[in-house]
């Protein structure tokens, strides 16, 4: 079955860029749409933004200036890059599959990384 | 921005009882709704697509109503292993969650 991970540094820099990769097991990234979403800590859930296979992303407008995503389809992995970081940025941060076209939900998530941004 | 607003935000509940969480939207999403269910340290778990669609493998004691501007997600008879925080996100436009209901033990 397919699974997600996430990895990445758990510790970054006020104004430095935030840098993860989620990799997918289990099946093939392709033809498929994958999102990042975090959590701060006892608080909800926020949608950072998704990308497909072939390249086209959808970013929150909210975060929108401080995103962009990639994929690697030889190595089954897709990332995110979150520039200028502060204390706001602090959460768990979840990959997750985005099932739908123009329309989606998440069926498929990993279990998470803590980022901490602090000097 | 469509804002999703959940009620209550905490409810107390013994392990037989029949839960009704609430999930209203800022305008009309039609159906495009899904049910999460998170708890603690881990990652959150689909439950329902489509305002009513039961994702696989879920019992069948979860059930989601609603469309338009309003939805409810409801637990027929609660179980010890469905003690956690709901979920509801939109996805007409974009994605956004509601802030969360924990169903805690009375």
């Amino acid at each position: 079955q397919v699974q997600l991970q996430e990895s990445g540094p758990g510790l970054v820099k006020p104004s430095e860029t935030l840098s993860l990769t989620c990799t997918v097991s289990g099946g093939s990234i392709s033809s498929h749409y994958w999102s990042w979403i975090r959590q701060p800590a006892g608080k909800g859930l926020e949608w950072i933004g998704r990308m497909y296979t072939s390249g086209t992303t959808n970013y929150n407008p909210s975060l929108k200036s401080r995103v962009s995503m990639s994929i690697d389809t030889s190595k089954n992995q897709f990332s995110l890059n979150l520039t200028s970081v502060t204390a706001a940025d602090t959460a768990v941060y979840y990959c997750a599959r985005a099932w739908g076209g123009a329309s989606w939900y998440f069926d498929l998530w990993g279990r998470g990384t803590l980022v901490t941004v602090s000097s | 921005d469509i804002q999703m607003t959940q009620s209550p935000s905490t409810l107390s509940a013994s392990v037989g009882d029949r839960v009704t969480i609430t999930c209203r939207a800022s305008q009309s999403i039609l159906t495009w709704l899904a049910w999460y269910q998170q708890k603690p340290g881990k990652a959150p778990k689909l439950l329902i697509y489509k305002a009513s669609t039961l994702d696989s493998g879920v019992p069948s004691r979860f059930s989601g109503s609603g469309s338009g501007t309003e939805f409810t997600l409801t637990i027929s008879s609660l179980q010890p292993e469905d003690f956690a925080t709901y979920y509801c996100q939109q996805y007409n436009s974009y994605s956004t969650f509601g802030q969360g209901t924990k169903v805690e033990i009375k």
